[in-house]
């Protein structure tokens, strides 16, 4: 079945930059999804087609897409941003979707 | 305020069956594609499987196929899902995710999600 690779962990500075990759063979031909999850809650929509950020997501976060790796970027990485993050896209042929293996970032 | 509430989680024995429902309110349910996501203790998170505005058309994650079922009421606003021949490694919080589109009908992701159900399989 598709797989999307992200790495495990990813350590950032307050202040600093976070980058957050995403590997799939389909990620070429179907839109990548992004979302942000905290301890105990429900997971948070942060990007959608790409690189669009929905109403309320701060403007730290963007994406962007390159051939088969799309990345997540924080910038400007606050300590509220400690999360976990998945990417989430759907095979060549669109009928199954999936969730990339999730990154836990941590602010130091 | 858009709202999902899913219920039906709970303790089941290897081999048993469970339904899920999710409560869904705030917005118009049947002009919406709906989800299921799950995610096992300290795991990630695990697509099962999603079914179009009208129920005429659904699909699964290999690793469900052929066991679950996805299946809505929308004039309850409810969506469901139906476990059966249930194993330990079933043993999750299950979310209901609603997928969003903009005004402009691009897809927007999972926009909206519940809280989820836990459903633990174990003898």
């Amino acid at each position: 079945s598709y797989e999307l690779t992200q790495p495990p962990s990813v350590s950032v500075s307050p202040g600093q930059t976070a980058r957050i990759t995403c590997s799939g063979d389909a990620l070429p031909k179907q839109y990548a999804y992004w979302y942000q999850q905290k301890p105990g809650q429900a997971p948070v929509l942060v990007i959608y087609k790409d690189s669009e950020r929905p109403s309320g997501i701060p403007e730290r976060f963007s994406g962007s897409s390159s051939g088969t790796t799309v990345t997540l970027t924080i910038s400007g990485v606050q300590a509220e941003d400690e999360a976990d993050y998945y990417c989430q896209s759907a095979d060549s042929s669109g009928t199954q979707d999936v969730f990339g293996t999730g990154t836990k970032v941590t602010v130091l | 305020e858009v709202q999902l509430v899913e219920s039906g989680g709970g303790l089941v024995q290897p081999g048993g069956s469970l339904r899920l429902s999710c409560a869904a309110s705030g917005f118009t349910f049947s002009s919406y594609w709906m989800h299921w996501v799950r995610q096992a203790p300290g795991k990630g998170l695990v697509w099962v499987s999603r079914i179009n505005s009208d129920g005429s058309s659904t699909s699964y994650a290999d690793s469900v196929k052929g066991r679950f079922t996805i299946s809505r009421d929308n004039a309850k606003n409810t969506l469901y899902l139906q476990m059966n021949s249930l194993r330990a490694e079933d043993t999750a919080v299950y979310y209901c995710a609603r997928a969003g589109v903009t005004i402009f009908g691009v897809a927007m992701g999972f926009d909206y999600w519940g809280q989820g159900t836990l459903v633990t399989v174990s003898s």
